[in-house]
């Protein structure tokens, strides 16, 4: 089983679309929990992170089952410029180094 | 904002060349990683580094790497001899003490021939 999972997509929606993405991950030791963006050849920005709490910014909502070992995203009213690659990392270890997903690549259209 | 920076932003070598990847991290950091993406796959994790020693490493990070923070501000990464599937994004991360937020910098994209 892959430490860090994600459907690769693509997710093509139409602007104003609501769109979540999942991601699971192995290790039940697992500390924190991110979601990042990358736009293509760039480098991951940090989006959110993920509280067993959830959190929301805006119109990002980011959910974390422990329980399951499964985080999720939730875009609403999509924008053009949501067009990016999302990222799932997850902290492990002492050192926290990241443990990246592939990424789930969305696609908003006019 | 403060904000990770690397150099070069792109770097052509041959085959069995040394290459020394510059990273400043953010300035009150402590915690400083490397990480690389291959084009068109995941972002894999090479090493992390803190209070001058190598905290953990990945199996991708043999003999042939290595990390050093030669001054306050510089972290840097050494390909001893390159090879072609060294071609890669090598990307910088810092983070702080309090928060286990790791930014990144943009990048250097290693071309090797």
């Amino acid at each position: 089983r892959k430490e860090v999972e994600q459907d690769p997509g693509p997710f093509n929606v139409p602007e104003g679309a609501t769109v979540a993405f999942n991601c699971t991950y192995s290790n039940s030791a697992s500390q924190s929990f991110f979601w990042y963006r990358q736009d293509c050849r760039k480098e991951p920005k940090l989006l959110m992170s993920v509280y067993s709490s959830g959190n929301e910014d805006g119109r990002f909502t980011a959910q974390l089952n422990r329980a399951s070992q499964y985080i999720s995203l939730l875009i609403r009213d999509s924008k053009l410029s949501d067009s990016a690659t999302y990222l799932c990392a997850v902290g492990a270890d002492s050192s926290y180094k990241l443990i990246f997903g592939s990424g789930t690549r969305l696609l908003v259209r006019p | 904002e403060p904000e990770v920076t690397q150099t070069p932003s792109h770097q052509v070598t041959q085959m069995g060349q040394e290459v020394i990847l510059r990273c400043v991290p953010i300035s009150n950091h402590l915690y400083f990683y490397w990480y690389r993406q291959i084009l068109g796959q995941k972002v894999e994790f090479l090493v992390s580094f803190y209070n001058n020693e190598i905290s953990e490493k990945s199996e991708i990070f043999d003999d042939q790497f290595s990390v050093e923070r030669p001054d306050g501000s510089n972290f840097t990464l050494k390909i001893r001899s390159t090879k072609l599937e060294d071609s890669a994004m090598y990307f910088c991360a810092s983070r702080g003490v309090d928060r286990d937020t790791q930014y990144f910098g943009p990048g250097t994209r290693l071309t090797v021939l």
